[in-house]
């Protein structure tokens, strides 16, 4: 069963606008949440981070918004550029869970000149 | 070069072979991972080290293999590849564990098993 997901597979925005990328987690015990970036051929590299004692969490164009009583967050790229364009995963961790980072299956954000 | 460097970028390998993928990190970081990405499941963890000589399993570690002698050296070893094994596969570090420390990618081997 999938403890983080990501229903978007893609997302198409205009350069400029808002690009709002969506997460859901399953498992309650979650308390640590990350964003990761992916360009192709290359490996992923981090982008912000968001503890559960916080509901947002704020860096440059970035933000994070958790939402616990929904198990929710999103990432929120203000304004999007075309440098933009990548594929964007959510993962999710819990205290006691040292190495198992769980991540989503990703959204492809496309951001359009 | 400093970062985490893994090898080959690309192999090609037969059903049945033994073939190991190679992770090096120069950041003396002291867990490292394993991930595999495939279409429709995103970024699986296979296997995991918290230091040198202590590994424990992912979410996937059916037919791998890992070892850590060393704390720079993370190899994985598919100990007889099958066709389900094909996939990129992500070596990553961190300097504490992956729970509030973001994790450092290498650029993936691109693994075929024909």
């Amino acid at each position: 069963d999938q403890q983080v997901k990501q229903n978007s597979p893609s997302l198409s925005v205009q350069e400029g606008r808002i690009s709002i990328l969506n997460c859901d987690y399953t498992n309650s015990m979650f308390d640590y949440f990350l964003w990761y970036k992916k360009y192709p051929a290359e490996g992923p590299t981090f982008l912000i981070s968001i503890s559960s004692i916080k509901d947002k969490n704020e860096d440059g164009r970035f933000t994070v918004f958790l939402n616990k009583s929904a198990k929710h967050l999103s990432l929120h790229i203000v304004p999007s550029q075309p440098g933009d364009s990548a594929v964007y995963f959510c993962a999710a961790n819990r205290w006691g869970s040292q190495g198992n980072l769980i991540f989503g299956k990703g959204t492809k954000l496309s951001v359009k000149p | 070069d400093a970062g985490i460097t893994q090898s080959p970028r690309y192999k090609i390998t037969e059903t049945g072979r033994q073939v190991t993928l190679m992770c090096h990190q120069t950041w003396s970081h002291s867990y490292m991972f394993w991930y595999r990405q495939d279409l429709g499941h995103g970024l699986r963890l296979i296997y995991y080290s918290a230091a040198a000589d202590i590994t424990d399993k992912g979410e996937v570690p059916d037919g791998y293999v890992v070892s850590r002698s060393k704390t720079e050296n993370f190899p994985l070893t598919l100990e007889s590849a099958t066709r389900s094994q094909t996939s990129v596969y992500f070596c990553a570090s961190s300097e504490h564990s992956a729970y509030n420390s973001p994790l450092h990618f290498g650029n993936g081997t691109r693994l075929t098993v024909t």
